[in-house]
């Protein structure tokens, strides 16, 4: 099992332009979450998606849109890149129902000059 | 609304001393409370997690947490800190009512002193 797995590793963009995060897992799980990470600010919830075909703001949605393509898969798109978007941007999974573990992926680092 | 408070942004041990890494937290209703580590340029990892089976809780790489609800903490220790220690770590709260969301705290970055 490769886990959650996300690309791209590295990016940046200029303002205004977009970019689709990819973000994939191969547990089964129902749930996916997408974070951001910010120095002093913890992780915060941007979106998650229970389930294949419904999605969720949570606490930091502004700018940001997400698709569950499918059990497996939950990108987030920046239509208009903003340099407050600058962040290290994290996907994860759970099973739901199941107070376990998230599974989190090795992050996307973005960068918006 | 449930939130954590990580005491603490810095904390510096030395090598073979006791690690203590303090997180309170504040729930309406019972809560499910986690511990996990960050490596530099990783993801994060579940170190444990309390779910209201045992009050102290034993996780991997020999680290421990005690809920402690009078005092609503969940402190992460550890009896002796190795240099491999040095990681970001971050407490997390859920509730027990099938919400799976977390709320992290702001993390404590945990510096090993040779």
């Amino acid at each position: 099992n490769a886990g959650v797995t996300q690309t791209p590793k590295f990016q940046v963009l200029k303002t205004g332009q977009s970019m689709t995060l990819q973000c994939a897992q191969d547990m089964n799980h129902n749930s996916m979450y997408w974070y951001r990470q910010d120095p002093g600010m913890g992780l915060r919830l941007i979106y998650y998606s229970a389930s294949e075909g419904t999605t969720d703001k949570g606490e930091v949605p502004n700018g940001y849109n997400v698709s569950r393509l499918n059990k497996r898969e939950f990108s987030l798109r920046l239509e208009s890149a903003a340099p407050s978007q600058t962040s290290v941007y994290f996907c994860a999974s759970i099973n739901r129902g199941l107070v376990n573990e998230q599974f989190f992926g090795p992050g996307t680092r973005l960068t918006v000059l | 609304a449930q939130s954590v408070t990580q005491l603490g942004s810095h904390v510096s041990v030395s090598e073979g001393a006791l690690v203590l890494l303090r997180c309170n937290y504040s729930s309406s209703v019972p809560p499910y409370l986690f511990w996990y580590v960050q490596y530099p340029n990783q993801g994060l990892q579940l170190l444990l997690k309390y779910t209201s089976a045992a009050t102290l809780v034993k996780g991997i790489n020999g680290f421990e947490a005690e809920f402690k609800k009078s005092e609503t903490s969940f402190h992460l220790t550890k009896p002796s800190a190795h240099m491999s220690d040095a990681a970001e770590y971050f407490c997390a709260v859920s509730d027990n009512f099938g919400n799976e969301k977390l709320t992290f705290g702001t993390g404590t970055r945990l510096t090993i002193i040779p």
